[in-house]
């Protein structure tokens, strides 16, 4: 089986601009979580997608968002980057167990 | 609000034991989870709590006290390849698969 797979692996922007990032979970797997990386905040949830539907949301401001499609692959956007964006961006697909993610190798944002 | 606390840092030898302390205070609780992050890469899962008590994996074990507030992951017979960031999370809902995590604990296996 294909593991999580996210692109764009990397990629810059500056502020103000929007970004869209994209999240293909493993076969089979209708559950994709986001999660933030950053060194001084670590993993912050951002939203949970099941079915098509947001099932669960962070505490992150309006700028971020996503969307899953009928194949199960899901899409983040952020839209007016701020510099505090920076970050590793991870994707994970759930298993079996309720708490068992499946991540990605993540997109690694910076904003310039 | 969401609390998880972990040593920020811990050294140990090769082959020894080390133990991974996490204490947790959550507006709910469905489960502990331990991960483990190597440099530059995904976090990959461990093992799994939700009932008090020890659940040996291999090398690695991990005990739970929900009245405690408290886990631990005990890393037996170390190898070089564990050095490695360990994530303690926690499940607060009942529905899906969000986790709260801790900052981690950066573990460094020294020969």
């Amino acid at each position: 089986k294909a593991g999580v797979t996210q692109t764009p692996r990397y990629l810059i922007k500056t502020r103000g601009q929007q970004v869209t990032l994209s999240c293909s979970p493993i076969s089979g797997h209708r559950s994709v979580s986001w999660y933030q990386q950053t060194p001084g905040q670590g993993l912050q949830f951002l939203f949970e997608y099941f079915s098509e539907t947001q099932r669960n949301k962070g505490n992150f401001p309006g700028r971020f968002s996503g969307r899953q499609f009928s194949n199960s692959r899901s899409e983040m956007n952020v839209s007016t980057l701020e510099l505090g964006d920076s970050a590793l961006y991870l994707c994970a697909s759930r298993g079996d167990l309720p708490g068992e993610l499946f991540f990605g190798e993540g997109s690694r944002l910076t904003v310039l | 609000g969401q609390n998880i606390d972990q040593p920020t840092e811990m050294t140990a030898t090769e082959g020894a034991i080390v133990q991974i302390n996490c204490t947790y205070q959550t507006s709910g609780f469905n489960g502990l989870f331990w991960y483990q992050q190597h440099a530059g890469e995904a976090p990959t899962f461990l093992s799994y709590n939700v009932l008090d008590g020890l659940e040996e994996k291999g090398r690695f074990s991990s005990f739970l006290s929900r009245s405690k507030g408290y886990s631990y992951l005990l890393l037996k017979e170390l190898q070089m390849k564990d050095s490695a960031s360990y994530l303690c999370a926690v499940r607060v809902d009942n529905q899906g698969g969000k986790l709260i995590f801790g900052q981690g604990t950066e573990l460094s296996v020294k020969p």
